[in-house]
């Protein structure tokens, strides 16, 4: 079946340090990829996504590229800022159902 | 553009009582989800409705667990009766077609004590 992992947090930083957060898939197929953001006490936001291999998804300063032959889609962003501390989801779908499979979730918390 | 609606935000109720819970999705929205987020893992998908028949329930223990979507639009989601290992936040999700984006509720927090 589809799973999806990602790095165990916490991931402390300071102000400005680059973040890389990993995650891998096991999917059949070409599935679609995601980042989901959730900020304390708010619900799922996506942040970003990538539906073929080589893509890059971007926003809000943080990107991903679609790797299939290591089958991951790692989060990173070159500068992060205080407001960046949440919660980061990386997810998969299939063209069926749309369904979302999610990994586990790493928690980011950056300090001033 | 109003988000998804979800009601109540937090409830606490006790083992082997019932609860439900309530989503309404963005309007025109015809697909809709219900996910199980327990604390420190990713969401779960219990049941995936298209207007108002389920595409996808093979996830949601149907021994305590129902859900519904009258005339395709607003859906229920209902325990009964709960058990300690329920006590997780519930979201709901809508999407304009089943290939399309979802945006997510705030969720409902259950506690079962």
């Amino acid at each position: 079946g589809n799973s999806v992992t990602q790095m165990e947090g916490p991931v402390t930083l300071s102000e400005e340090a680059f973040l890389t957060i990993n995650c891998t898939y096991t999917a059949t197929g070409y599935p679609s990829l995601f980042w989901y953001v959730q900020y304390p006490g708010e619900g799922l936001q996506l942040l970003l996504k990538a539906t073929k291999a080589d893509d890059k998804g971007s926003n809000k300063g943080f990107e991903a590229t679609y790797r299939k032959e290591t089958t991951s889609f790692h989060l990173e962003k070159g500068s992060v800022q205080v407001s960046d501390s949440a919660v980061y989801f990386c997810a998969l779908s299939h063209n069926a159902g749309n369904m979302l499979t999610f990994g586990g979730g790493t928690r980011l918390m950056v300090k001033p | 553009e109003a988000g998804v609606a979800q009601s109540p935000r937090y409830k606490i109720i006790e083992k082997r009582q019932s609860v439900a819970f309530w989503c309404n999705p963005i309007s025109g929205h015809a697909t809709l989800y219900w996910y199980q987020q327990i604390l420190g893992q990713g969401p779960k998908l219990l049941i995936q409705f298209q207007n108002n028949g389920v595409v996808d329930d093979s996830q949601l223990p149907k021994d305590r667990f129902s859900a519904e979507r009258l005339k395709g639009v607003d859906s229920t989601l209902k325990i009964q009766p709960a058990k300690l290992e329920d006590s997780a936040v519930y979201l709901c999700a809508s999407s304009l077609v089943q290939e399309g984006g979802y945006t997510f509720g705030s969720g409902t927090r259950l506690t079962v004590v």
